[in-house]
């Protein structure tokens, strides 16, 4: 089955603990991308990956950072989480660059205490 | 301006209702058009994606794209509780530029 897979789905952190959430897809996609969603603000883009070593800036990357080692894999980094990081991020590949069809991961709910 | 606005809603029919679900933008180098269908607790999946202007039917669903207004809608009939759901508008452009995301409409279909 063709699928984005996000772990973990819910974690709760205090500020300053380092964590990452993983993101993998099956589908053989070059491009990859994070998005944070929040209430009133929509969809934002993180960061997102043309292919393996080519990552760069969405329009909020701050306090992130991401590493395209191999193609099916993505990993979101927060160095030093803080509670604006607190949101609902989701991981999404595409077949057709950032234009295509984005397929999403079913979610990561991140609570920065 | 926002590039995209979408009116969040919420917005509550009766089942079997034509459902219309607008997004209006202000960049005409918008080529692609797609609406993306949110289930709480899901990440959106794909409901109908379109490249240029005109109507393109799928099922009950119906997207529909007027560039000259720069005018998106997106039509359900006999709509379903199960159609509840928040639909997201969603515009990309030529190039490597990601998608640009409305706030989606929150709906709701009352059996």
């Amino acid at each position: 089955e063709a699928q984005v897979t996000q772990n973990p789905r819910y974690l709760i952190t205090v500020t300053g603990k380092k964590l990452t959430v993983t993101c993998s897809q099956n589908m053989n996609h070059e491009y990859m991308s994070w998005y944070r969603q929040d209430p009133g603000l929509g969809l934002r883009q993180i960061y997102y990956s043309m292919n393996v070593e080519v990552t760069d800036k969405g329009d909020v990357p701050e306090g992130y950072k991401v590493s395209r080692k191999e193609k099916r894999n993505f990993p979101l980094i927060l160095e030093s989480p803080s509670p604006n990081q607190t949101s609902l991020y989701f991981c999404a590949s595409s077949f057709r660059g950032a234009s295509g069809e984005l397929f999403f991961g079913e979610g990561s709910r991140l609570t920065v205490l | 301006q926002k590039e995209v606005e979408q009116d969040p809603g919420p917005l509550s029919v009766p089942e079997g209702a034509i459902v219309s679900l607008n997004c209006t933008y202000s960049n005409s180098a918008f080529q692609y058009f797609m609406w993306y269908r949110q289930y709480s607790r899901k990440g959106p999946e794909l409901l109908m994606y379109t490249y240029s202007s005109g109507n393109k039917e799928d099922g009950r669903f119906t997207a529909q794209v007027d560039k000259s207004s720069k005018y998106i809608s997106l039509f359900i009939r006999d709509s379903q509780p199960s159609d509840s759901a928040t639909y997201l508008c969603a515009l990309g452009r030529e190039g490597n530029t990601p998608l640009v995301f409305g706030k989606g409409t929150r709906l709701s279909v009352i059996a």
